[in-house]
């Protein structure tokens, strides 16, 4: 079965500085790969996606991820933080079929 | 607009009295999910269903039960609750392919004392 890791459970970074939340999945295949971000009182947004091609791709907001099959991660990343980014942020793995499997979040704080 | 709609948004109820927490979506999508959150665990999916009369279990469905009789409308009913069904609860909806966007509702906040 497939799982996600998302090593860090919180992380706090300044505004303005750079950010790189990270994502390792165990998959046997070719994964599907998503990153979602929940603010306080909110249900799930999705940022990005990952099904095949470029392995960089752009989400919204400002944020893009990078598939990186030898490293099993899909790490989100963002130059120059908000503050209006603080929330947490879940990386999901798709399985084929109808699951998708999502890690245990990493909370943001943005430091002013 | 686009949403899906989840209700109650929180409900604080005893032990073994019987809930449904409605949901409901208006993109017209197959899929409809059920998901409880948990600090540390993330999204544990709980049922979902591919279309009209077809559900499924999912990673943790003990003590749940769904029913799909409308393609709009996913209810989750807690027939007996106990206090490990304390929990953050969302429904979520795409299109049939799976590797379309879920779309989720607010989260409804139940607490079972």
């Amino acid at each position: 079965a497939q799982s996600v890791t998302q090593p860090d459970i919180h992380i706090t970074v300044s505004e303005g500085a750079s950010l790189e939340l990270r994502c390792n999945y165990s998959y046997g295949a070719t994964p599907y790969l998503f990153w979602y971000v929940q603010s306080p009182g909110q249900g799930l947004q999705l940022l990005l996606k990952y099904f095949s091609g470029d392995t960089l791709v752009q989400g919204i907001k400002g944020f893009e991820a990078e598939f990186k099959r030898s490293q099993s991660s899909f790490n989100l990343r963002k130059p120059s933080v908000h503050w209006s980014d603080a929330a947490e942020y879940f990386c999901a793995v798709g399985e084929y079929g109808n699951k998708l499997v999502f890690g245990a979040g990493t909370i943001l704080r943005v430091k002013s | 607009e686009a949403q899906v709609t989840q209700n109650p948004r929180y409900l604080i109820t005893v032990t073994g009295k019987k809930l449904t927490v409605t949901c409901s979506q208006n993109m017209n999508h197959e899929y409809m999910s059920w998901y409880r959150q948990d600090p540390g665990l993330g999204l544990r999916q709980i049922y979902y269903s591919m279309n009209v009369e077809v559900t499924d279990k999912g990673d943790v469905p003990e003590g749940y039960k769904v029913s799909r009789k409308e393609k709009r409308n996913f209810p989750l009913i807690l027939e007996s609750p106990s206090p490990n069904q304390t929990s953050l609860y969302f429904c979520a909806s795409r299109t049939a392919a799976n590797t379309g966007e879920l779309f989720f509702g607010e989260g409804s906040r139940l607490t079972v004392l």
